[in-house]
């Protein structure tokens, strides 16, 4: 059974990068289709992207100028890029994986997120 | 974007009664070629991730109790617990996942009468 596990620095400052990973266990990254999810604290769920190892992403276009989802397979891993971050980008960052080969999928898998808070 | 929007936000019946959360989406989720709606609910517990319940609008996930279940078809969607359990108490979402970007209802707090 896959799993995984979000890492990264739990607080960014306002304008710098926030930087996430996800490590999968239990499947490799290169199939199925492995998003990033959002939720402010009490707050709603917002699809950020995708990424579908070796070269297919999209990124919800609220957030396409600041982010990029990249992939190192030889950690089986992949990463969460958000430039120039507001207060309005605090919130539990979850990683999760399609069900199924396929972007037209629900969310199956889920880590269990890390809250990243934008403070100076 | 596609708008889910949900309703009740908040809901409470009373234990072994029944649990209705409707969904609504601003366009058709159904996919004429493979008759399929693309809709999906989940069920989020405080502190964890959201779980996958239900998936092609009706279809249960292994393991779901079968007192859940999905109805609905088009831009209509409902969630009901025929007879609910103290472990139900959660925040519900529907999401669609026909098109990007993947959108989420607001959610639907469903707690003990």
């Amino acid at each position: 059974q896959v799993q995984l596990q979000e890492s990264g620095p739990g607080l960014v400052k306002p304008s710098e990068t926030l930087s996430l990973t996800c490590s999968v266990s239990g499947g490799s990254i290169s199939s199925y289709y492995w998003s990033w999810i959002r939720q402010p604290p009490g707050k709603g769920l917002e699809w950020i992207g995708y990424l579908y190892y070796p070269g297919n992403n999209d990124y919800n276009p609220s957030l396409k100028s600041r982010i990029t989802i990249s992939a190192d397979t030889s950690k089986n891993q992949f990463s969460l890029k958000l430039r120039s971050v507001t207060a309005a980008d605090t919130a539990v960052y979850y990683c999760a994986r399609s069900a199924g080969s396929y972007y037209d999928r629900p969310f199956d898998s889920w880590g269990q997120g890390t809250l990243v808070t934008v403070s100076s | 974007d596609t708008v889910m929007t949900q309703s009740p936000d908040s809901l409470a019946v009373s234990l072994g009664e029944r649990a209705t959360i409707n969904c609504k989406s601003s366009q058709d989720v159904l996919y004429s070629s493979n008759n399929k709606n693309y809709l999906a609910w989940y069920q989020q517990k405080p502190g964890q991730p959201p779980k996958l319940l239900i998936s092609w609008a009706s279809t249960r996930e292994s393991g779901v109790p079968d007192r859940f279940s999905g109805s609905g078809s088009g831009t209509d969607f409902t969630l009901t617990i025929s007879s609910l359990q103290a472990e139900d108490v959660a925040v519900y979402y529907c999401q669609q996942y026909y098109r990007t970007p993947h959108t989420f209802g607001q959610g639907t707090k469903l707690e003990i009468k």
